[in-house]
């Protein structure tokens, strides 16, 4: 089983939908879970960061967390065209000071 | 203005030769990391280091080389030793994981 597990999509919505992220983590005690955003040939920029369970908001973006059930989301609600890349999910581990990446969610929104 | 600089941003290497990615941050981090990215895949961690002086090996360390002289830069090393090194490479830093990483804006080497 991989650490952090996301499907690779594509996830294609239409404009203006509500687009659902979602990343499961194997490691029970991880506290810290983030998400990155990435544009074709760009680096990863962070958007949102979440360490206790329920949601956190910020703008459009909205992160769930579920510790029990080991899951974050990531929903962008009123989606652009140019949310259109690839979403990261990334989680800290236990036994180490580093962050575990999955391999992302490439999300495609259409006029 | 606060951030990671890596240069260059596009390298070319011949067969045999080695060649230094730079990365450099004004963020006074102490944890800095080298990561490699392949067409349509994840992230995989080369090197990191925590500390001046002191670094570990990542995921996919071999043909790769690191040094940490000094707290704002950790350059890496591609090797000849590594057959297949074209990709994006990426550097990040950050104080703990747990406050996430700040990315550079990447080197993309190309073998020629």
């Amino acid at each position: 089983q991989k650490e952090v597990e996301q499907n690779s999509g594509p996830l294609s919505v239409p404009e203006g939908a509500i687009a659902s992220l979602n990343c499961t983590y194997s490691d029970r005690v991880s506290q810290s879970f983030f998400w990155y955003r990435q544009y074709s040939g760009k680096s990863p920029e962070l958007i949102m960061s979440i360490y206790s369970n329920g949601d956190k908001e910020d703008g459009r973006f909205t992160a769930q967390l579920n510790k029990a059930s080991q899951y974050v989301s990531l929903l962008i609600r009123d989606s652009q065209p140019s949310d259109s890349a690839t979403y990261l999910c990334a989680v800290t581990t236990s036994n180490t000071d580093k962050l575990i990446f999955g391999t992302g969610t490439r999300l495609q929104v259409f006029p | 203005d606060g951030g990671i600089t890596q240069s260059p941003k596009y390298l070319f290497r011949k067969e045999g030769q080695n060649v230094t990615l730079s990365c450099e941050q004004n963020l006074n981090h102490d944890a800095m990391y080298w990561y490699r990215q392949d067409p349509g895949q994840g992230l995989r961690l080369i090197y990191y280091s925590q500390i001046v002086n002191d670094f570990q090996k990542g995921d996919i360390a071999e043909g790769y080389s690191v040094s940490r002289e000094k707290k704002e830069s950790f350059p890496l090393t591609v090797t000849s030793a590594q057959k297949n090194p074209t990709a994006f490479y990426l550097c990040a830093s950050g104080d703990r994981a747990g406050d996430g990483y700040t990315f550079g804006s990447g080197t993309r080497l190309t073998v020629v």
